[in-house]
C-alpha cells in the first residue's frame, strides 16, 4: 500500500498571506506527482504535474517544487486571495497507471 | 475537446437496495478510467481502475463492483448497499502513459439510509 501524506490537514490564513503545504510520498518507483485544486461543489482540477527531481512549476501566484529522492513536494501560494480557498490534493503515480491521493490540505483564506 | 459525464448527481437509496452509477467519456479513445470515493472528511480513495474494455482492477475489498462494457463507459454497481457506502463518488479518465493526469467528472453524492 502506497502512503501519500499531506500536511497540514487544514489551514486558515488572512488575505495577502503567503502559505505552503507539504506532500510526502514513497521515494521508490516514482513516475509523476500531481497537484489538484478541489473547490467546493466542483470537481478536482489539475494544477501541476511534475516528473523530474528538482522540477519547479508556476502558475500565477501558485508554484510547486519536487524532490523525488527524499519523497516530498511543496505547494506555495503567494499573497493568498479568498478565491484560493479550496482543498489541495496531491497524487503520486508509479508507471502502473493509477494515482494514490493524499487526504488533502483545506485552505481557507479570510478577506 | 474531451468531456466526462457522470450521473446521477445525487442519489438517496435505502440499505439493501442495488446501485448503478454510470460514467461516459467523449472525445478520446482508449482512456484509462477510474472510480474514486470520498468518504466524509477524507481524501480520494481509488476503488477501481480500468485500462481497457472488460479489464477492471479492484483496489480495496468492498461491497461494490465495476464494469467497462464499452471503451468510454464505466459503471459502478452494488447488489445490496450498506450504510458505509455513503459518500461522494467521482469518475475520472486519463490518457494512458502520459503522466496519468486525471480529469474528473462532476461526481455523485450517494446517501444510503
Amino acid at each position: 500500500i502506497l502512503n501519500v501524506e499531506q500536511s497540514p490537514q487544514s489551514l486558515h490564513v488572512q488575505e495577502g498571506d503567503s502559505t505552503n503545504f507539504t506532500c510526502s510520498f514513497p521515494s521508490s518507483n516514482f513516475y509523476a506527482l500531481h497537484w489538484y485544486r478541489w473547490e467546493t461543489a466542483k470537481s478536482p482540477e489539475a494544477l501541476f504535474v511534475m516528473t523530474l527531481n528538482g522540477d519547479e512549476k508556476k502558475k500565477g501566484r501558485i508554484s510547486a517544487t519536487l524532490n523525488t529522492k527524499e519523497g516530498y513536494s511543496y505547494l506555495y501560494i503567494k499573497g493568498s486571495q479568498p478565491e484560493d480557498s479550496a482543498t489541495y490534493l496531491c497524487a503520486f503515480n508509479t508507471n502502473a497507471g493509477k494515482s494514490t491521493f493524499g487526504d488533502g490540505t483545506t485552505l481557507t483564506v479570510k478577506p | 475537446s474531451q468531456t466526462i459525464h457522470q450521473w446521477p448527481a445525487t442519489l438517496v437509496q435505502p440499505v439493501g437496495s442495488p446501485l448503478s452509477l454510470e460514467c461516459t467519456v467523449e472525445g478520446t479513445s482508449n482512456p484509462n478510467l477510474y472510480w474514486y470515493r470520498q468518504a466524509a472528511g477524507r481524501g480520494l480513495q481509488l476503488l477501481f481502475y480500468s485500462v481497457g474494455i472488460g479489464q477492471i482492477s479492484s483496489e480495496v475489498p468492498q461491497n461494490l463492483s465495476a464494469s467497462r462494457p464499452q471503451d468510454r463507459q464505466f459503471i459502478l454497481s452494488s447488489k445490496k448497499l450498506l450504510l458505509s457506502d455513503s459518500g461522494f463518488y467521482l469518475c475520472a479518465w486519463s490518457v494512458p502513459s502520459l503522466s496519468y493526469e486525471q480529469y474528473f467528472g462532476p461526481g455523485t453524492r450517494l446517501t444510503v439510509t
